[in-house]
């Protein structure tokens, strides 16, 4: 069973860039048949979707924060990572990777998750 | 974007119970819908999706229904280990989540 893991700083200060990354053990990343999400967590809050990232590197962001973000993968490292920049307070949350897949009839959902990462924005 | 939203905000109910989740999409989301179970301190565990199938391993207690903007999670008969934070997700256009119910002992 594929299994996820982020790493990172825990603690980003104020207008400085969060950065994340999500190793993928058991299973390859370079597999078309998965997208790569980051997914957040304000602390007591609901879930908020960040972006995703294929295997080509292709990616597709949140509006809301499409401006600050930017995602990679390194497929020789079985990795995809996260940036985002000119971070305040309210980007402090537990920050998830996820893979989602899809059915032949093209049903998306997230069917792993890392156990999530928690990142404070203090000074 | 599209806005879910999710009611109630908490449900509490006691074990053995019937649990009636709802999820209204702003506009239509076909049946690009999924229900995912979150527990304290762990990720959300996939539960249904194209609204009404089980995933793998998910107890035949929890069925999912609805389609367009209308959607329902039940759980038929509440077990201790479904107290929990439900939340549904959308990914007909863009990807966005409800706020979550929490379903709690009474």
């Amino acid at each position: 069973q594929v299994h996820l893991q982020e790493s990172g700083p825990g603690l980003v200060k104020p207008s400085e860039t969060l950065s994340l990354t999500c190793t993928v053990s058991r299973g390859s990343i370079s597999s078309g048949d998965y997208y790569w999400s980051w997914i957040r967590q304000h602390p007591g809050k609901g879930l908020e979707w960040i972006g995703y990232i294929s295997y080509s590197g292709s990616t597709f962001h949140n509006p809301s924060l499409r401006s600050r973000v930017s995602m990679s993968v390194d497929r020789s490292r079985n990795q995809f990572s996260l940036t985002l920049n000119s971070v305040t307070a309210a980007d402090t949350a537990v920050y998830y990777c996820a893979r989602e897949t899809y059915t032949s009839t093209w049903q998306y959902y997230f069917d792993s998750w890392g156990q999530g990462t928690l990142v404070t924005v203090s000074s | 974007e599209i806005v879910l939203t999710q009611s109630p905000a908490t449900l509490s109910l006691s074990p053995g119970e019937r649990a009636t989740l709802s999820c209204r999409a702003s506009q239509s989301v076909d049946t690009y819908l999924a229900w995912y179970q979150q527990k304290p301190g762990q990720p959300p565990r996939i539960l249904i999706y194209d609204a009404s199938k089980r995933a793998t391993a998910i107890p035949a207690r929890f069925s999912g229904s609805g389609s367009g903007t209308d959607f329902t999670l039940t759980i038929s008969s509440l077990e201790p280990e479904d107290f929990a934070v439900y939340y549904c997700q959308q990914r007909n256009i863009g990807l966005t989540f409800g706020g979550g119910t929490k379903v709690e002992i009474k």
